[in-house]
C-alpha cells in the first residue's frame, strides 16, 4: 500500500512564527503536491514538484514556499504564518503517467492565532 | 466563476437509496475525470478514473461523463451508512506536467441506516 506520511495533524501557531510541514511518502513516486482544502473552496493546488531540487508553483504560491532534498520528502514552508492560513493542508504523491491518481496524506490541521 | 462546479449538499439519504452526485465545469480541454472520497478527517482517496466521453462501472458505483454538456456524474446503488463521506470530483488536461488537478468543492454525502 502506498503511505503518504504527514508529519503533524494539529498544529497551532502565532501570527509572525515560520511553520513546516513535513510530507515523506514511501513508493517511489516522482511528483509529489501541497494543497489546502478549506470549506466550499474545495483543494487548491500551492506547490508540486516533479523531481528532486524542482518545484513549480500552483494555484496560491503566495505565502509559501517548499523544499524537495530528497525524493520521498516534500516540505511546506510557511515563513511567517498569518490567520488566513489556518486551513488543512494535504500532501499528496503520484507516479509520473498515472494522469489523475493521486495518494493523499491525512492531513495538517493548521490553526494561526 | 470556478472551473469546476459541485454542490456542497449535504445530501442525506435512506440506507439503500441510488445516490447521484453532481459536477459541472467550463473547461473543454478536460479529457480526464475522477471522482475522490474522503472521510472526515482523512484524506481523499482514488475512488473513479474515466477518460473522455462515456461509463464505468465498478460494484456498486458507475461515473459518467458527458463532455458536450460538460458534466461528471457518479452513481452509487444500494448506498450504505459506510458511504458517507465528502465526495470531490476532479478534473485534468492531456499531457498536464505533474498530473495537476482541478478539483470540486466536495458533496457531502450521508446515508443514514
Amino acid at each position: 500500500d502506498v503511505k503518504v506520511t504527514q508529519s503533524s495533524r494539529y498544529l497551532v501557531k502565532r501570527t509572525g512564527e515560520k511553520v513546516f510541514l513535513e510530507c515523506v511518502q514511501d513508493m517511489d513516486h516522482e511528483n509529489m503536491f501541497w494543497y489546502r482544502q478549506d470549506p466550499g473552496l474545495g483543494l487548491r493546488l500551492i506547490y508540486f514538484s516533479y523531481d528532486v531540487k524542482m518545484k513549480e508553483k500552483g494555484d496560491i504560491p503566495e505565502g509559501y514556499s517548499v523544499s524537495r532534498e530528497k525524493k520521498e520528502r516534500f516540505s511546506l514552508i510557511l515563513e511567517s504564518a498569518s490567520t488566513n492560513q489556518t486551513s488543512m493542508y494535504l500532501c499528496a504523491s503520484s507516479e509520473q503517467g498515472k494522469t489523475g491518481e493521486l495518494f493523499f496524506g491525512e492531513g495538517s490541521r493548521l490553526t494561526v492565532l | 466563476q470556478k472551473e469546476v462546479e459541485q454542490d456542497p449538499g449535504p445530501l442525506s439519504v435512506p440506507e439503500g437509496a441510488i445516490v447521484s452526485l453532481n459536477c459541472t465545469y467550463s473547461n473543454s480541454a478536460f479529457q480526464y475525470f475522477m471522482w475522490y472520497r474522503q472521510y472526515s478527517r482523512k484524506g481523499p482517496e482514488l475512488l473513479m478514473y474515466t477518460y473522455s466521453s462515456g461509463n464505468k462501472e465498478d460494484g456498486r458505483f458507475t461515473a459518467q461523463v458527458d463532455k458536450s454538456s460538460k458534466y461528471i456524474s457518479l452513481f452509487i446503488r444500494d448506498s450504505q451508512p459506510s458511504d458517507s463521506a465528502t465526495y470531490l470530483c476532479a478534473m485534468t488536461k492531456r499531457g498536464n506536467a505533474g498530473n495537476m488537478l482541478t478539483f470540486g468543492g466536495g458533496t457531502r454525502l450521508m446515508v443514514k441506516p
